[in-house]
């Protein structure tokens, strides 16, 4: 079974840093590109990024480009994404899932990641 | 950058009856690059339909979709109660790689 299982919930402070995780199995992990989507609190999905585990070629939405890390360690199976200074708004859901030449399936379970003062 | 408009917001029905959701494109796009998917409350959202038209694995086929170009439908045939649910169109381009509709809510009546 082709499966992402994502890290658990996160509770941080502005301007700490954060990296959440999303473990592939069941499939050649080198093989797809892995994609980041953002859900705010009640509102919709955002593609945030996508990176090719086989090389680590990544691609950044605009709207993302700068504001966050996406990387990959093939050897475990498993993608990356991460702050350097986490802000109030970057409070979201989380979700990673694999592209298959363009609908994303399957999806990761998804991290939720709280930044509060 | 493809901007997806999905119609309505949100869609009040009851068990049994049809639903019929929209998603229409700034520009034209493949259809191969057009996608369903379903939300439901606390849950990862779910691929239903790829390349315009086909169901993924294990989709019932209560569930179709159609269109080209810049207008596409997403039909439910016959409402179950585990259908209701959020539901985002997402067109594969260039640049950004991916765009999501806003999504439309079909909630009970």
């Amino acid at each position: 079974e082709v499966q992402l299982v994502q890290s658990g919930a996160e509770v941080k402070k502005p301007g700490e840093s954060l990296k959440i995780s999303c473990k592939g199995s069941g499939y050649s992990f080198t093989s797809y590109w892995i994609g980041w989507v953002r859900q705010m609190p009640g509102k919709g999905l955002e593609w945030m990024g996508i990176i090719y585990p086989g090389d680590s070629d990544t691609r950044y939405s605009p709207s993302f480009q700068g504001q966050v890390t996406i990387s990959a360690d093939k050897s475990i199976s498993t993608a990356y994404l991460q702050w350097s200074s986490l802000k109030a708004s970057d409070t979201a859901m989380y979700y990673c899932a694999r592209d298959t030449e363009g609908p994303f399936d399957p999806w990761g379970q998804g991290t939720l990641v709280t930044v509060s003062s | 950058e493809i901007v997806l408009t999905q119609s309505p917001g949100t869609l009040s029905l009851s068990p049994g009856e049809r639903a019929t959701l929209s998603c229409r494109a700034s520009q034209s796009v493949s259809s191969s690059y057009l996608a369903w998917y379903q939300q439901k409350p606390g849950q990862a959202p779910r691929l239903l339909i790829y390349g315009a038209s086909s169901r993924a694995t294990g989709i019932p086929d209560r569930f179709s979709g159609s269109g080209s170009g810049t207008d596409f439908t997403l039909t439910i045939s016959r409402l179950e109660p585990e259908d209701f649910a959020v539901y985002y169109c997402q067109q594969y381009g260039s640049s950004p790689r991916w765009t999501f509709g806003q999504g439309t809510k079909v909630e009970i009546k």
